[in-house]
C-alpha cells in the first residue's frame, strides 16, 4: 500500500494562476480531507468528503474547490491564486467514523504564491 | 462549529522531566479527542486518542486525560527524551455523522539533554 499520495511536493505559482493539488489513497477509505498548515496556526480544515460525490466545506474554504468523483481521488483546486494561499497543504484519509477515525496523512505539498 | 484552543504554544523541558499540554474545546457534543505528533518536515501522525466515555488513557510514557464537564483534555508525557521533540496537535470531532477533526494550533515541545 502506498497510503496517501500527494503531488506535487513543491510548487511556485504567480498571483492569479490556477492549479490542482492531487491526492490519491489506496486504502479504500471513505473519508478524505484537505488541511492547510501555516506556521503557528495549526492545521486548518479546507474541505472534506465522506464519500464519492459528497463534499463539505471546512473552516477555510474560500478560494478553493474540490471534487470527489471516485473513492480514491480527492483533488483540490486553487483558482486565482493569492499570496494568502502560500502554505503547506496536507491531504488525509480515514475509515468511516465509529472506530476508524485515525487520519492517514500524505507527505504534503509546499505551495508558494508570489 | 467546533473550536479548539491549545496551550502552551511552546514548551521546553529537560530530558527526564514531564511535559503537559492542555486543550479546550467548545462543542459539548464532541466525542473524540486525538493527539498528533509532527516531527520537523514530516507529516502528522496519531500518537494517542480518547473517546468521551473514557476519562483517561495511557500508552507507555504518554497519557491523555479528559474532563467533559470542563471541556478540556490534556496530554502528559513522562520521562521525556530528545526524540519527543516535535510539534503536538490536539483535535476534537463532533458526534454528528460526517463531521471532521478540528485541530488546535499546536505546541512545539523541545527536550534538551
Amino acid at each position: 500500500n502506498a497510503g496517501v499520495t500527494q503531488t506535487p511536493k513543491f510548487r511556485i505559482l504567480k498571483i492569479g494562476q490556477s492549479m490542482t493539488l492531487q491526492c490519491a489513497q489506496d486504502m479504500n477509505h471513505n473519508y478524505m480531507y484537505w488541511y492547510r498548515q501555516d506556521p503557528g496556526m495549526g492545521l486548518k480544515l479546507i474541505y472534506y468528503s465522506v464519500g464519492a460525490g459528497i463534499t463539505d466545506k471546512g473552516e477555510v474554504p474560500n478560494g478553493y474547490n474540490v471534487s470527489r468523483s471516485t473513492t480514491e481521488d480527492f483533488p483540490l483546486r486553487l483558482e486565482l491564486a493569492a499570496p494568502s494561499q502560500t502554505s503547506v497543504y496536507f491531504c488525509a484519509s480515514s475509515y468511516s467514523t465509529g472506530g476508524g477515525e485515525k487520519l492517514f496523512f500524505g507527505s504534503g505539498t509546499q505551495l508558494s504564491v508570489l | 462549529g467546533e473550536n479548539v484552543e491549545q496551550h502552551p504554544s511552546t514548551l521546553s523541558v529537560q530530558e527526564g522531566d514531564s511535559a503537559v499540554i492542555k486543550c479546550t474545546y467548545s462543542d459539548s457534543a464532541s466525542n473524540y479527542f486525538p493527539w498528533y505528533k509532527q516531527e520537523l518536515g514530516k507529516r502528522p501522525q496519531l500518537i494517542i486518542d480518547i473517546r468521551s466515555n473514557v476519562g483517561e488513557k495511557k500508552d507507555q510514557r504518554i497519557a491523555v486525560t479528559l474532563n467533559k464537564t470542563a471541556k478540556h483534555f490534556s496530554l502528559h508525557i513522562t520521562e521525556t527524551q530528545p526524540e519527543d521533540s516535535a510539534v503536538y496537535f490536539c483535535a476534537a470531532r463532533g458526534n454528528q455523522a460526517g463531521t471532521a477533526l478540528i485541530f488546535g494550533k499546536g505546541t512545539t515541545l523541545s527536550v534538551s539533554s
